[in-house]
């Protein structure tokens, strides 16, 4: 089974600039995380989606960021513009349904905003 | 954003010795989960605890669903060197979210 596909895994942008990363779940996986993890820290979830629907985007920073996964399969996290503060690792992870807590996670994008 | 209180931050270990650490939180979860992270990586899922007061094995890798359903350990014994890598425990809430502790960092000593 083909784990959670992420990219780009690197991303290095001057500040003001938008980006944006892309994510593939474990198929028939329904629920979709994006998390941002600082450094030396633990992933903090940025928004949850159940098939195409957001069901938790309340750590969203919605002034900036924006998240869409419109046929409940892949999904993309846009940032415009990006900021010094946003550099940081953007982890996806995927699940199998609601109920279910083992969250597979995928590799990761490392942004470096300069 | 709320974060898991776990320890230690970071600790050297020898080859063969065994390890321990530990995750608290003030609130209850319904699930306790324990994740390695190697650098460049995302996390991999060590041991899933659903129940207060399991305890679970994977290998050498034993963990515990804490009583009060608000802590949670992990043991490691007799590590070798790819025990090293920053390990994570995450409470799961009964939204389906998780959340994560700080990690603790394995390392060798030199």
């Amino acid at each position: 089974e083909a784990g959670v596909v992420q990219s780009p895994r690197y991303k290095i942008i001057e500040k003001k600039q938008p980006v944006a990363f892309w994510c593939n779940p474990i198929s028939g996986h329904n629920t979709l995380y994006w998390y941002r993890q600082n450094l030396g820290q633990g992933p903090e979830l940025l928004i949850r989606y159940e098939n195409e629907e957001a069901v938790d985007d309340s750590q969203l920073p919605k002034d900036r960021f924006s998240a869409e996964r419109l046929k409940g399969v892949d999904s993309t996290l846009k940032i415009q513009p990006a900021e010094l503060g946003d550099s940081a690792v953007y982890l996806c992870a995927s699940k199998r349904a609601i109920g279910a807590d083992t969250q597979y996670f995928g590799p990761g994008t490392r942004l470096t905003v300069l | 954003g709320q974060q898991l209180n776990q320890s230690p931050q970071s600790m050297f270990i020898q080859e063969g010795e065994d390890v321990s650490m530990n995750c608290t939180s003030s609130s209850i979860f319904n699930t306790w989960l324990w994740y390695k992270q190697d650098p460049g990586e995302g996390p991999v899922l060590l041991i899933a605890l659903y129940k207060a007061g399991e305890l679970t094995s994977n290998g050498r890798l034993t963990a515990q669903f804490g009583i009060t359903r608000k802590d949670s350990f992990l043991n490691i014994s007799a590590s070798i060197p790819s025990d090293v890598g920053i390990y994570f425990c995450a409470g799961g809430g009964s939204q389906g979210n998780l959340i994560f502790g700080k990690g603790t960092k394995l390392s060798v000593k030199p």
